[in-house]
């Protein structure tokens, strides 16, 4: 069995300034981790992924998360916010890291970036 | 690039209609799958096809609903009688070999 637990239903930052969006999962398996991202009346876009190679991971956008086990968190981050920034995050954990394995989604983050 | 695209963006029934939603994936994937976010909620998968057939369902799939690929290109999902409580925004993710989904922008259904 697998759960995602995003801490933060909405955050709110000032562009310019560092986004958090944190993100605690369980899994009884070596997971994958993405993070996609929506934005109003568009699918949901993969920002990045994290398959079990390096644990800081590098994504689109300037977004980055890094995978610890040790707290069982993937937080994502980005240095610095924009206003084309503001949408819908999710976090979500695969059981394994093949093709066919269903996605189990947190609920969500809408990040808001305030001018 | 290549995109998922899911129709209509909207669909409005009466309780006890069918609705039909369709997907058309990206060219060469070979894994199919629907979930579906009711308003407020997570988004919860569905279903999984491979290969012509069923590999994985949640409990949600019920005898109501049912997958198919008709003309070996389009993905459907049959709600054979609607209940209020199928309404939710039902999004298509269709993936090749590595491991990533890539998701269509979504079937708003809305039950009346």
């Amino acid at each position: 069995a697998q759960s995602v637990t995003q801490l933060d239903s909405h955050v709110s930052v000032s562009e310019g300034t560092p986004v958090l969006l944190r993100c605690n999962y369980s899994s009884s398996y070596s997971p994958s981790l993405f993070w996609y991202v929506q934005h109003p009346n568009k699918g949901l876009q993969l920002l990045l992924k994290y398959t079990s190679a390096a644990t800081l991971v590098k994504g689109i956008n300037g977004f980055e998360a890094e995978f610890k086990k040790s707290e069982t968190s993937f937080h994502l981050t980005k240095p610095s916010a924009h206003m084309s920034d503001a949408a819908e995050y999710f976090c979500v954990v695969s059981a394994r890291n093949n093709a066919g394995n269903m996605l189990t989604f947190g609920g969500g983050t809408r990040l808001m970036v305030k001018p | 690039e290549p995109e998922v695209t899911q129709t209509p963006s909207h669909q409005v029934t009466q309780m006890g209609q069918e609705v039909i939603l369709r997907c058309v994936p990206i060219s060469n994937h070979l894994y199919f799958y629907w979930y579906r976010q009711i308003l407020g909620q997570k988004v919860e998968f569905l279903v999984s096809f491979y290969n012509n057939e069923i590999s994985e369902k949640s409990e949600i799939f019920d005898d109501q609903f049912s997958v198919e690929r008709p003309d070996g290109s389009n993905f459907t999902l049959k709600i054979r009688s609607t209940k209020l409580e199928d309404s939710a925004m039902y999004f298509c993710a269709t993936q090749g070999q590595e491991n990533i989904q890539y998701f269509g922008a979504g079937t708003r259904l809305s039950v009346l």
